[in-house]
């Protein structure tokens, strides 16, 4: 098993260009994350889905979009990159549990997409 | 305040030594504790979570005091290969429980 994987994995956008991250997992988890990790900031969470066709806003999600159309895929869009997105993106994916406390659970991470808005 | 505060370090320790990490949490109604361990320029991994009694894995024991809101990490033996950045992560206290990551506490192992 692959596990999750990201494409790509660096990435450079000039001011106002848009892109699309994309992550795929085949661990059959129910639910993926977007996170940002910054200098001395730790890893903050962009937006997250519990289910196929379903996303919400996270920590810091202005400037992003998602889409969950498939199990398997997240994708992170940016509709006019800003030099603050310079960043390092990881997606995640955990199992679901009954207590529905998705958050508890181990999450997996892919390897990461280093994305620099110049 | 942050709501996840680590001593961002370095540490820098000889093999064999013994280290410990703190990490404090500012809401009370976290529910849920771990360490994730990540490599220079690596996905973060989940090392161990942190259980009310305290728990152990090999050169690892993690413990957690919710009445000071403080939970620890203490390593022995330490190794080459335990050079890493050590995420101190919480959980719960919303309505999604989304995990609320520190900012990391760097660990060198030197010969």
């Amino acid at each position: 098993n692959a596990g999750v994987t990201q494409t790509p994995k660096f990435r450079v956008l000039k001011t106002g260009q848009s892109m699309t991250l994309l992550c795929a997992q085949d661990m059959n988890h129910e639910y993926m994350y977007w996170y940002r990790q910054d200098p001395g900031m730790g890893l903050r969470l962009i937006h997250y889905s519990v289910g196929e066709g379903t996303t919400a806003k996270g920590e810091v999600p202005d400037g992003y979009n998602v889409s969950r159309l498939k199990k398997q895929n997240f994708l992170l869009g940016l509709e006019s990159a800003a030099p603050s997105q310079t960043s390092v993106y990881f997606c995640a994916s955990s199992y679901s549990s009954d207590s529905g406390r998705f958050a508890y659970n181990e999450q997996f991470f892919g390897p990461g997409t280093r994305l620099t808005v110049l | 305040r942050k709501e996840v505060e680590q001593d961002p370090g370095p540490f820098n320790v000889p093999e064999g030594a013994t280290v410990a990490f703190n990490c404090t949490y500012s809401n009370s109604a976290s529910q849920s504790f771990f360490w994730y361990r990540q490599d220079c320029r690596k996905e973060p991994k989940l090392l161990m979570s942190v259980y009310s009694s305290g728990n152990e894995d090999g050169r690892f024991t993690a413990q957690l005091n919710r009445a000071s809101q403080y939970i620890s990490l203490l390593i022995r033996d330490s190794k080459l290969s335990d050079s890493a950045t050590y995420l101190c992560v919480v959980a719960g206290g919303t309505s999604y429980g989304k995990l609320t990551f520190g900012q990391g506490t760097i660990l060198t192992v030197h010969p």
